[in-house]
């Protein structure tokens, strides 16, 4: 079936740090792809998606590439804040759909230290 | 401004008790969903509808239940089934349901938390 993994967290960073969390996933076809953040005690707000092959997502300056070759679409930033700091999701919409459902991952909480 | 609205922000629930879960959108979205989060998990399927008066399961919609009257309108009622229902519940909103709606993103309310006493 259709799934997402994520690296594990807690990821801890000194501000100004680069960011990389690590995304693949398993579905046939093509989905499209998703990452979502979540403040603490907050619902999800849509941070960057890409919706087909070789497509760049980029938001606030995160981006992730979408990579057939090597089911991945990883996270990347190239200088964190400590207004990063949240839990971040990787999901996808599978191509035979469901209604639309994501799927996601377990989520990676990234913590950035002044 | 447009959104998607839960209460209430917290919700306790007694043994045997049925409790509900608001949602509403303002955004003319015609699918919704509803999350379930457990700590330190991600995000699971309870119910979708994609059109007014219809609605399918998801992954885990033993002991919930919906409705779907009004299009801006997708209320989650948790009942006595639900052993297990302490956990973070999340509605969502995408604009189209039909065709290839893989592209659609989709937006999130704030979450109701719900605790059994």
């Amino acid at each position: 079936g259709n799934s997402v993994t994520q690296m594990e967290g807690p990821v801890t960073l000194s501000e100004e740090a680069f960011l990389t969390i690590n995304c693949t996933y398993t579905a046939t076809g093509y989905p499209s792809l998703f990452w979502y953040v979540q403040y603490p005690g907050e619902g999800l707000q849509l941070l960057l998606k890409a919706t087909k092959a070789d497509d760049k997502g980029s938001n606030k300056g995160f981006e992730a590439t979408y990579r057939k070759e090597t089911t991945s679409f990883h996270l990347e930033k190239g200088s964190v804040q400590v207004s990063d700091s949240a839990v971040y999701f990787c999901a996808l919409i599978s191509p035979n759909n469901q209604g639309g459902k994501l799927i996601f991952g377990q989520g990676t909480e990234l913590s950035v230290k002044p | 401004d447009g959104g998607i609205t839960q209460s209430p922000k917290y919700l306790f629930r007694k043994e045997g008790q049925n409790v509900t879960l608001s949602c509403e959108q303002n955004l003319n979205h015609d699918a919704m969903y509803w999350y379930r989060q457990d700590p330190g998990q991600g995000l699971r399927l309870i119910y979708y509808s994609q059109i007014v008066n219809d609605f399918q399961k998801g992954d885990i919609a033993e002991g919930y239940s919906v409705s779907r009257e009004k299009k801006e309108s997708f209320p989650l009622t948790v009942t006595s089934a639900q052993k297990n229902p302490t956990a973070f519940y999340l509605c969502a909103s995408s604009r189209t349901s039909g065709g290839d709606n893989r592209e659609e993103t989709q937006y999130f309310g704030p979450g109701t938390r719900l605790l059994v006493l």
